[in-house]
């Protein structure tokens, strides 16, 4: 069974760092390209980001509003992507979710269950 | 960017009833679309890819349709576990990959 578990979320004051963690399970981590999908209090979803399996580059692609600032990278050997979070802001604030994406495609076939992150003073 | 817009951004049904919400893109994105059901404090559940194409263990009651910039998700006979919120993704072009605004099924 497919599993993806995110943590680390919590409560950050603005321009903090916070970086967020998802441990997989149930499927061959490496092949994956992995994703991270955010939404705001009572808002519609966000992509942020993801990262490509190391056979196509494990590169990486991040929306507009957290390049620069948001890191995503991966350790295959450990079945764990991560989210760097740095220099955050209020409008950060959001329940995050780690998601598989189905092959090299650009949709998420597995969602974690999410980790609030609160920027507030 | 790629704006996906959906509509209605809620509508109130019965169980049993038939549902249709649609879904338009900003620009031509063939078939890269995927549709999400969406219940209060969970994630997001895939429902249907390239448009069409049923995810495994979804029920047959679901049904999507569309190619280029209009695209639709029917429910056939709405039953009381599909009551949430459904959303719209294309994956045509990135960054970003870009979500409608979402919509509301709401109990009648």
């Amino acid at each position: 069974e497919v599993q993806l578990v995110e943590s680390g979320g919590g409560l950050v004051q603005p321009g903090r760092s916070l970086r967020l963690s998802c441990t997989a399970s149930g499927f061959t981590f490496g092949d994956y390209a992995m994703s991270w999908v955010r939404q705001a209090p009572g808002k519609g979803l966000e992509w942020v980001g993801f990262i490509r399996s190391k056979a196509y580059g494990g590169t990486t692609e991040y929306a507009a509003s957290v390049k620069g600032r948001f890191t995503i990278s991966r350790d295959d050997s450990k079945s764990i992507a991560y989210l760097q979070m740095n220099s955050l802001k209020t409008e950060d604030t959001a329940v995050y979710y780690c998601t598989r994406n189905r092959g090299v495609m650009g949709y998420f076939d597995y969602w974690g269950q999410g980790t609030l992150v609160t920027v507030s003073s | 960017a790629i704006r996906m817009t959906q509509s209605p951004s809620s509508l109130s049904a019965s169980t049993g009833d038939r549902v249709t919400i649609t879904c338009r893109a900003s620009q031509g994105i063939s078939s890269y679309l995927a549709w999400y059901q969406q219940k209060p404090g969970k994630a997001p559940k895939l429902l249907i890819y390239a448009a069409s194409t049923l995810q495994s263990g979804v029920p047959s009651r679901f049904s999507g349709s569309g190619s280029g910039t209009d695209f639709t998700l029917t429910i056939s006979c709405l039953q009381s576990e599909d009551f949430a919120t459904y959303y719209c993704q294309q994956y045509y072009s990135y960054p970003p990959w870009t979500f409608g605004q979402g919509t509301k099924v709401e109990i009648k």
